[in-house]
Formats: C-alpha cells, sequence, structure tokens
C-alpha cells in the first residue's frame, strides 16, 4: 500500500542546533508539503516541491529550509532550531488530482521539541 | 486573497444525533474544498471534497457535504452520529492557480455514547 513515511517520530533538540527532518513517500506523487500543526491552529504551509530538485516557499517559511533530492524524499531542515519551531510537523504527498484539486496522504507526524 | 472559516472550535453531540460541522472560505474564483479528518493520535486522513458538478458530495465512513455558493460554505454532515466519530475535523481550500492548499483551524467533535 502507498505511504508517507516521516522520522523520526520524537526528536528533542537543543536550541542553536540544526535538526533535519525526513519524509518519504512510495505514491509516485510528484507534489509534497511539508506543514506543521500547532495547538489552536490549522495546518500551516512551511514549504512544498513538485519534483525532485524543486523547492518551493510556503506560508511559513522562515527558520526552515527544504530539500527534495529524489522523487520519493523530501526533508525539512532547521539549519538553526528556536523553541518558536516547537510542534508536529506534517509531511503529505499529493495526487495528479490536478492544481488545487488534489488530494493530500499524510504521514504519521513528527513531534519536534526544541529546548 | 483566500481563507478557510470553521466557526466552531468545539462541538459535543450525544450519539445517534444528527452532526453539522460548519466551514465557511473566501475566494473570488471557483473553489476546490476538502474536508479530512485526524482521530486522537493520528495524522490527518482524506474525507471528500468538491471539485465540480453535484454540490452534494459523499465521502468515506458516511460522510457528505453540500457546497452552497450562495453563502461560501461547505457544511460536513453525518447522521446519525457514532461515538466513533469523535475527532479533529479540518475543512481545507484549493485553488485552480497552483497546488497549494489552505487549512482551517479545525472543529473537535466529541460524540457522547
Amino acid at each position: 500500500e502507498a505511504a508517507v513515511t516521516q522520522s523520526p517520530r520524537n526528536k528533542v533538540a537543543v536550541t542553536g542546533g540544526k535538526v533535519t527532518l525526513s519524509c518519504n513517500q512510495t505514491n509516485n506523487h510528484n507534489n509534497m508539503y511539508w506543514y506543521r500543526q500547532d495547538t489552536g491552529h490549522g495546518l500551516r504551509l512551511i514549504h512544498y516541491s513538485y519534483g525532485a530538485g524543486s523547492t518551493e516557499k510556503g506560508d511559513i517559511p522562515d527558520g526552515y529550509k527544504a530539500s527534495r533530492p529524489s522523487q520519493e524524499n523530501f526533508s525539512l531542515i532547521l539549519e538553526l532550531a528556536t523553541p518558536s519551531q516547537t510542534s508536529v510537523y506534517f509531511c503529505a504527498s499529493g495526487d495528479a488530482g490536478g492544481a488545487g484539486a488534489e488530494t493530500l496522504y499524510f504521514g504519521s507526524g513528527t513531534r519536534l521539541t526544541v529546548l | 486573497a483566500q481563507s478557510v472559516d470553521q466557526p466552531d472550535a468545539h462541538v459535543t453531540l450525544s450519539e445517534g444525533a444528527s452532526l453539522e460541522l460548519r466551514c465557511s472560505y473566501s475566494y473570488s474564483a471557483a473553489p476546490y474544498l476538502f474536508w479530512y479528518v485526524q482521530y486522537p493520535g493520528q495524522s490527518l486522513q482524506f474525507l471528500l471534497k468538491y471539485i465540480t458538478g453535484d454540490t452534494v458530495v459523499k465521502g468515506t465512513k458516511g460522510f457528505e457535504a453540500e457546497f452552497r455558493k450562495s453563502n461560501s460554505s461547505f457544511n460536513l454532515k453525518k447522521s446519525p452520529a457514532h461515538w466513533s466519530d469523535s475527532a479533529k475535523y479540518f475543512c481545507a481550500l484549493g485553488r485552480n492557480s497552483n497546488n497549494r492548499i489552505f487549512f482551517g483551524d479545525g472543529t473537535q467533535l466529541v460524540v457522547k455514547p
């Protein structure tokens, strides 16, 4: 069964440290997304990608970088982690439903705590 | 600009009652509209979407939603509700100009047995 897998499931980092969140999809979808979910908020888009080698800024990209080295893999990188980046991060891939009409398939999430 | 509003942060009802979760959107062109559900401790799962055509769309788990252009709404419905429907529900908006999808803040639904 097609799936989106995130690692790690939980991560504790120190302020100023570098954090890499990984996402792998077997859906063969071109589009992939990184969202964060905070209490009282919906999902907010950080970065997204249309395919290998491409990354685009979402609504809250500051403090984050993204990397899409292949169709299957999409990473989110926090070069200098801060406590404000403590959150739950979700990766998703999108099917070929057409621009804006695609169904998203989400990973299980990564709970990141920055101390 | 575009936005999604879910005015009810929490909804509580009894098992067997009818549920309706409200969603309104703001977008100047034809929207694509979605509902996703997040069960406790789990990730988000797709329920249904409206792209074009019939204004009542049916999804998984017995849910349906009605698109009403007149008041920019896309409310989620199910009857009867079951205790296992307790979860957080997210309405989302897509645009035909790009692949970005915008989520509302969600409605936490509690169905009491």
